[in-house]
């Protein structure tokens, strides 16, 4: 059974970077065409896709955020992380890390349980 | 950019039939995926390419997608159903998008 788990600080300071990583186990990353997705959830509020890399290292970004974030995968550990930089108290948020299908049109099928970042000083 | 409207809240007695829509512009043409998210939890999928279900949804649990409107329908509602939807599809121009979600109340 393929499981994902986020890791990373629950606490940024405005300005700085939000860094996240996502473990998979149950699977390897880089033995399946999946893509490998962030999606976020302010509270109270519904969900926002990130941005997504597939597992030859092709990055897809939301445009609204694209100028912040970077996605990437390390194989050998079977993770892949997200950084957004230059928070803001708008950027806080639950951070879902999940798995979509071989082609873009596919589902996300196993999502991680999700960890809460915020940002405050 | 491509969006997705949702009506925020659906209520239905239990033993009735929900339906949850979700709108675009011309979706039927799309493949749609919906989400259940029950508070304090990661969203699961309950259907995706329209009217698939995963194994361990319960069939109550349908699909449709035409036009404008894909819809997700619960049959037999129970109390157990009472959570957050959304709808999501993959768009050319936006990538991966979702509705603004739905809350179902079993009343």
């Amino acid at each position: 059974q393929l499981q994902l788990q986020e890791s990373g600080p629950g606490l940024v300071k405005p300005s700085e970077t939000l860094s996240l990583t996502c473990t998979v186990s149950g699977g390897s990353i880089s033995s399946s065409s999946y893509y490998w997705g962030w999606i976020r959830q302010p509270p109270g509020k519904g969900l926002e896709w990130i941005g997504s890399i597939y597992y030859s290292g092709s990055t897809y970004y939301n445009p609204s955020l694209k100028s912040r974030v970077t996605i990437s995968v390390d194989t050998s550990k079977n993770q892949f992380s997200l950084k957004l930089s230059s928070v803001t108290a708008a950027d806080t948020a639950v951070y879902y890390c999940a798995r979509r299908g071989p082609t873009n049109k596919d589902p996300f099928d196993y999502w991680g349980q999700g960890t809460l970042v915020t940002v405050s000083s | 950019s491509y969006v997705l409207t949702q009506p925020p809240s659906v209520s239905v007695a239990p033993g009735k039939t929900a339906r949850i829509t979700c709108g675009g512009n011309n979706i039927g043409s799309k493949s749609v995926h919906w989400y259940q998210q029950k508070p304090g939890q990661a969203p699961v999928l309950v259907i995706y390419y329209d009217s698939d279900r995963p194994s361990g949804i319960p069939e109550r649990f349908s699909g449709s997608n035409s036009g404008n409107t894909a819809t997700l329908t619960i049959s037999r509602v129970e109390a157990g159903d009472e959570a957050d939807y959304y709808c999501q599809v993959w768009d050319s121009s936006s990538d991966v998008v979702f509705g603004g979600g739905t809350k179902l109340t079993v009343l």
